[in-house]
């Protein structure tokens, strides 16, 4: 089964609202979570991202919230505008024997209307 | 600096060709990784590198896919032979490799099987 899940393909908000995308996952060795955002032909590119020490974290209009117990992490992009539309991979690590890998969702499509 | 660099950008082949793709880290990043994208599996990893080494070899991939990385600067992958379903966008990426550095992406390769 899938590991790290975004249950919404897609999700779309009114400009200036705010932007809620979530993502579950199985691992609960997991200790590292992600963000990342894509546009149509480019190449994933980090957003933010949290350690597992921390329940919360902010930058700016993004933050991302982490339920260890639920095994749940969101972001939240507050003030939203169209430029903000995009693919959102979430995605998810541990430091097992030494290496690092991430598993990433399959992603949420955000739109932004005007 | 460089980012990570892939060639080609685009590359055409009929069923049961070999085709190389190419992939050039960011200079000093210990890291590397070989994913495939489609939009029904999202990002699925095909390998993983750390300062050469093979450390993850993707299951589901290892039969007609294998990558190398005969010096830090410089990885390949190959599939041996293509089929249609191979059609995808293949992306590198790397990171430092110390407990979950940001992973930074090529541009990635279109490849189309006909």
């Amino acid at each position: 089964g899938q590991q790290v899940k975004q249950s919404s393909p897609s999700l779309t908000v009114q400009e200036g609202g705010i932007s809620i995308l979530n993502c579950d996952y199985e691992n609960d060795m997991f200790d590292y979570f992600a963000w990342y955002k894509k546009y149509p032909d480019n190449s994933p590119t980090l957003l933010i991202s949290v350690r597992s020490n921390v329940d919360k974290r902010e930058d700016g209009r993004l933050t991302v919230f982490l339920n260890k117990s639920g095994k749940h992490f969101s972001l939240h992009i507050t003030a939203s505008q169209p430029e903000d539309t995009a693919v959102y991979l979430c995605a998810a690590g541990g430091n097992t024997e030494g290496a690092d890998r991430l598993t990433f969702g399959k992603g949420t499509q955000l739109i932004i209307q005007p | 600096d460089a980012g990570v660099t892939q060639t080609p950008r685009h590359e055409v082949a009929e069923k049961g060709q070999t085709i190389i793709l190419k992939c050039e880290p960011v200079s000093g990043h210990n890291d590397l990784f070989w994913y495939r994208q489609t939009k029904i599996q999202g990002l699925e990893l095909l390998s993983y590198f750390r300062s050469k080494s093979l450390m993850e070899d993707g299951g589901a991939f290892k039969d007609r896919f294998k990558a190398e990385m005969l010096n830090s600067s410089f990885s390949t992958l190959k599939i041996q032979p293509t089929e249609p379903k191979d059609s995808a966008v293949y992306l590198c990426a790397s990171s430092l490799g110390r407990n979950q550095d940001t992973q930074y992406f090529g541009p990635g390769t279109r490849l189309l099987v006909l």
